[in-house]
């Protein structure tokens, strides 16, 4: 089956720098790959995400990068702010039965410095 | 307006008891999914459902039933509960044949 390994597990960044995250995937049959937002106590929040047929994409300040060859997805967000501290997950999707089962990463906790 | 919606939002039980989790979705979907969130925070699909048939199924113990009364509602059955259960449990849904799933604010579940 599909595995996901997401790096780093934690991550503290100074307000108005850049944060990455990065996610490999084993199958390269994976073909939707989703980034998740958790906040305390609450439910996992699409942030964005991005199709195999696409290389990169961009919604205001967060981005997504795809590297099909390598199996390597990143997310990228720029001048950071409080609220973006939070748990973020990356995840590979593969048809099944036309519905879409994910596989997620174990998880990133974000931390924006004030 | 709220699109995806479990109850409750904690159950604390004993060992050994059955316990349900309820889960509805406003939101005309198709298909709708049962994770678990263990205290590493791994999240975990368990089964899915489209149009009330069980699609996805996880190697869950035999003690977990979902049951889906149509395709609004997808609630989970637990039956002889173990301390191992104790984990937040999320519900989502999303329409067939598309790819973003929307998920529910998840229950607890603490088992003594």
């Amino acid at each position: 089956g599909e595995n996901v390994e997401q790096h780093p597990s934690t991550l503290s960044v100074q307000e108005g720098d850049s944060a990455v995250i990065k996610c490999t995937y084993s199958d390269s049959a994976s073909n939707y790959f989703p980034w998740y937002k958790q906040e305390l106590g609450k439910g996992p929040q699409l942030i964005i995400d991005i199709r195999s047929n696409v290389g990169e994409k961009k919604d205001q300040r967060i981005a997504v990068t795809l590297n099909k060859t390598a199996k390597h997805f990143s997310l990228h967000i720029t001048e950071t702010q409080p609220e973006d501290s939070a748990v973020y997950f990356c995840a590979a999707g593969l048809k099944n039965f036309g519905n879409e089962k994910l596989t997620f990463g174990t998880g990133t906790r974000l931390t924006i410095i004030p | 307006d709220t699109a995806v919606s479990q109850t409750p939002k904690y159950l604390v039980t004993q060992m050994g008891n059955d316990k349900s989790i309820k889960c509805e979705q406003n939101l005309g979907h198709d298909t709708m999914y049962w994770y678990k969130q263990d205290s590493k925070k791994f999240l975990k699909i368990m089964f899915s459902y489209n149009n009330k048939e069980l699609i996805i199924n996880e190697t869950v113990p035999n003690r977990f039933s979902p049951k889906s009364p149509d395709k609004a509602h997808l609630n989970l059955h637990i039956n002889s509960l173990e301390l191992g259960d104790s984990a937040v449990y999320f519900c989502a849904s999303s329409q067939e044949g598309a790819d973003t799933q929307y998920f529910g604010p998840g229950t607890r579940l603490t088992v003594l």
